[in-house]
This record gives structure tokens, sequence and C-alpha cells, in this order.
């Protein structure tokens, strides 16, 4: 039962422009959002979260959407760098501490 | 502050031996998560500590795996009789228990069984 799905694998984007990653969620419980980033043989990198009482949060280039009626979360990058190429996960807690993560999306930011 | 730390970086063991891999947190951090990692998947959780305490457990660590954190402040994790299925990445996270609890990731333990 994959409570957290990020349905798209891969991303392929232009440098400069806006990449838009997705994320839905079945567990009506979650109540907070983040989105971490991964390089290949590291750790996942904490990017940017959102609590359910909210529907954006911004950070620099980094603004997540949240949309609790269609549970529905999405990461904006404004404008995409070359440095932004990495795999994002999008993960979610409830009222317990571990977070659920989705599979994934590969983001590659072409110069 | 220097991050979540894990060693080794890298294990590879043949199947039935046993191995052991080490967290160290951010040291103000109370919280403490082991997450694995297969390919192509999001990490899943396994176990969660505050403190010393082991206070949840996920169903997929099996009889075979156990974690302790005996000073509340490194944890170890332990797997016997390894399994090639048991080949994963292997995270750590930490927390500190304030506002929403962000968790932050350790480099992570590649496993390999052969």
């Amino acid at each position: 039962d994959q409570q957290v799905k990020q349905n798209s694998p891969s991303l392929s984007v232009q440098e400069g422009r806006i990449s838009i990653l997705n994320c839905d969620y079945t567990n009506s419980m979650f109540d907070y959002f983040l989105w971490y980033k991964k390089y290949p043989a590291e750790g996942p990198t904490f990017l940017i979260s959102i609590s359910s009482i909210k529907d954006k949060n911004e950070d620099g280039r980094f603004t997540v959407f949240l949309n609790k009626s269609a549970k529905h979360l999405s990461l904006h990058i404004v404008p995409s760098q070359p440095g932004d190429s990495a795999v994002y996960f999008c993960a979610a807690k409830a009222a317990g501490n571990k977070l659920t993560f989705g599979g994934g999306t590969r983001v590659l930011v072409k110069p | 502050d220097t991050g979540v730390s894990q060693d080794p970086r890298h294990k590879i063991t043949k199947r039935g031996q046993n191995v052991t891999f080490r967290c160290d947190p951010i040291s103000e951090h109370n919280r403490l998560y082991w997450y694995r990692q297969t390919l192509g998947q999001g990490p899943e959780f396994l176990t969660y500590f505050q403190n010393e305490a082991q206070l949840e457990k996920s169903r997929l660590l099996s009889d075979r795996f156990s974690a302790e954190r005996p000073k509340g402040s490194f944890s170890t994790l332990e797997i016997q009789r390894t399994e090639q299925g048991d080949s994963a990445m292997y995270l750590c996270a930490s927390s500190l228990r304030q506002g929403q609890d962000t968790q932050y990731f350790g480099p992570g333990t590649r496993l390999t069984v052969l």
C-alpha cells in the first residue's frame, strides 16, 4: 500500500525554466510534508517543508504548494539550475515520527 | 554542526555473515531514525529512538535486525545471518524534538551481500 506516490519517475527541464514536481498521498492523517533532494552516493538533503495548515511555503527558488482536498502537493523550482539535477523525494508524516516517502523523481536540468 | 555521520560508507559481505553499522547523530538531537533504501525506491522506515529508548519498529525489521542506542548518543544497527535481500542503502537520520521535528540524514551505508 503506497501511501505517497510520485507518478513521474523523471523530468527534464532547460536551465532557467521552471521545474514542477508532483506528489500524491492517500492517508488523510498526514499533517506535515517535506521535500528532500538526493545526489548519488549521498543521503537525502532536506529542502523545504509545509504544514497541513498552510497551502504554500516559499524558500528562495523553492516553493511547495499543498492542496489538501486533492491530497496533492507540488514543488516548484524557479529558475532551475544544472546543480538542481538530482532525485527528489516527497515525504509525509502523521502523528508519529516516521516519514513515509514517495518513490522519487529524477530531475535533469540541461544547460 | 558536523551533520549526521555513518560508518562504514560501504560494506561488502558474504551471505550468512553478521554486519554492524554505526550512526552518529547531530550532537544536540535526541531523536534518531534508521531507514532502508533499495534501488529505485524511496527510503523505508525501520526504527526510531528517542534518547536511548527504542519507541517504534517497522515490520520490515525482522528478528535478524537489532538496533541500539545505549547512551542516547550514537546508534548501531546489526544484521545477523545476512541474506542477499538485505542489500540496500541503510540511512540514519536525526532530529531535535522541537517544532515539526525535521529529520536530517547521514550519507548512508551501502551494504552488498554476495
